[in-house]
């Protein structure tokens, strides 16, 4: 049937600013964690992951900040970009180590040039 | 990390019929394949985990007989939309991981059921 309409979270930001979009993750025995970014009509692009026995790793203009204590997870865009404009998605394994991502509700970024 | 295809990338069907979408692993000899569907402005939800040689494990709620996954080699999996409904309309999406790596994800398809 049809979905219900639910409104994905967004975030509006200005070209050049850095972005932060944040995850609260569900399983405390969750050891694996991604980020992918969906654009419109495509399927999820990998962007950059982090094992539970990390705090922070960076990659080219991204960083992701792992916060087990309270379950959350965060991704920042250093110098956003209008081609950032996207849906971001964080995953974390599913429990028992099989590393079948279970998907977070996502965050809409739209940057504004 | 593995490079994805699937095809084809939009579908319009009519009710009652079935349709099939393809999934390839292009350099990557995958043992297992995951299918998931979206529906718009919504997340990701794992439908099936495709095994080559074997049959496919399904999640809760899905129902076996109405996505038909088969996954005959290592490089390509097919999951079919038996007797299509309006409310099977979604965006359907199929992934790889390779060694070591996680998920790749092809383009997604997009089926419309009139």
């Amino acid at each position: 049937g049809e979905s219900v309409g639910l409104h994905l979270p967004t975030l509006s930001v200005q070209e050049g600013d850095n972005s932060i979009i944040n995850c609260a993750y569900s399983n405390s025995a969750s050891d694996y964690f991604i980020w992918y970014k969906q654009e419109s009509g495509k399927g999820p692009q990998f962007i950059i992951d982090i094992r539970s026995n990390m705090d922070k790793r960076q990659g080219q203009r991204v960083t992701v900040l792992l916060n087990k204590t309270v379950k959350h997870l965060s991704l920042q865009i250093a110098a956003t970009q209008p081609g950032d404009s996207a849906v971001y998605f964080c995953a974390e394994n599913r429990a028992g180590g099989s590393y079948i991502p279970t998907f977070g509700r996502g965050t809409s970024l739209i940057v504004h040039p | 990390g593995a490079v994805v295809s699937q095809h084809p990338s939009r579908v319009i069907c009519k009710s009652g019929t079935s349709v099939k979408i393809e999934c390839r692993s292009l350099d990557f000899q995958a043992t297992t394949m995951f299918w998931y569907r979206q529906f718009p402005k919504q997340s990701l939800m794992l439908m099936a985990t495709s095994n080559e040689g074997s049959k496919a494990t399904y999640e809760q709620g899905v129902e076996k007989d109405k996505f038909l996954i088969n996954h005959a080699s290592l490089t390509l999996s097919t999951l079919t939309v038996t007797s299509a409904h309006p409310e099977d309309s979604s965006f359907y999406i199929c992934s790889v991981r390779g060694n070591n790596s996680p998920l790749h994800f092809g383009n997604g398809t997009r089926l419309t059921v009139t």
